[in-house]
């Protein structure tokens, strides 16, 4: 079955640390993977993609993500978080031939100050 | 260019009355989708439109919702003697529809339902 799993539902860390988020899903053909992020009230944003080529992909917002097929993984890590990354973060994955995408439960990040 | 817009912005019904969602894609993109967001949930896919096609209806909970898209374009999400349960916020996105295209969501509806 097609799946994507965001094992944390809440993180919170303080301004200035790491983040890692994490994502593994399911797909029985090569996957497209996507991270988005939702602000508060907001519609979703497209944080970064892989489709194919290097498996560490940069995005906006100082973010970045990793693409370990051995491990059907697929983490967003940011160096230093501000306090404006607070919000939900979503990874989905597609495939060749559809943009359907099927997406994760979510990861909601508060960061303290 | 713009991007995806939905109206109304916010909806409040009343149990029971029908209610009229309203999606405008990214002009050329031929595939649009509409999910729902219930509070503190993910997002729940309702239904897939491409091109020409047949819709993907997989997602839709329940026979009180349609949705339909008329030349290709504009959708509208119609929700039939709305529930409680039907509160939340209904997201449309639109894409490419050329294959592993990124989605472009709209900022939402958010239908509350006394």
């Amino acid at each position: 079955a097609q799946s994507v799993t965001q094992p944390d539902i809440h993180i919170t860390v303080s301004e200035g640390a790491s983040l890692e988020l994490r994502c593994n899903y399911s797909y029985g053909a090569t996957p497209y993977l996507f991270w988005y992020v939702q602000s508060p009230g907001q519609g979703l944003q497209l944080l970064l993609k892989y489709f194919s080529g290097d498996t560490l992909v940069q995005g906006i917002k100082g973010f970045e993500a990793e693409f370990k097929r051995s491990q059907s993984s697929f983490n967003l890590r940011k160096p230093s978080v501000h306090w404006s990354d607070a919000a939900e973060y979503f990874c989905a994955v597609g495939g060749l031939g559809t943009d359907k995408l099927i997406f994760g439960t979510g990861t909601r990040l508060q960061v303290f100050p | 260019g713009a991007g995806v817009s939905q109206s109304p912005s916010n909806k409040v019904t009343e149990k029971g009355k029908d209610v009229e969602l309203r999606c405008d894609p990214i002009s050329g993109h031929t595939a649009l989708y509409w999910y729902r967001q219930s509070l503190g949930q993910g997002l729940e896919f309702l239904i897939y439109f491409q091109g020409n096609s047949a819709p993907d209806k997989s997602g839709l909970p329940s026979d009180r919702f349609s949705a339909e898209r008329t030349g290709g374009s504009v959708s509208t999400l119609t929700i039939q003697r709305t529930q409680q349960e039907d509160s939340a916020v209904y997201l449309c996105a639109s894409s490419p529809g050329t294959g592993g295209g990124t989605q472009y969501f709209g900022p939402g509806t958010r239908l509350l339902v006394l």
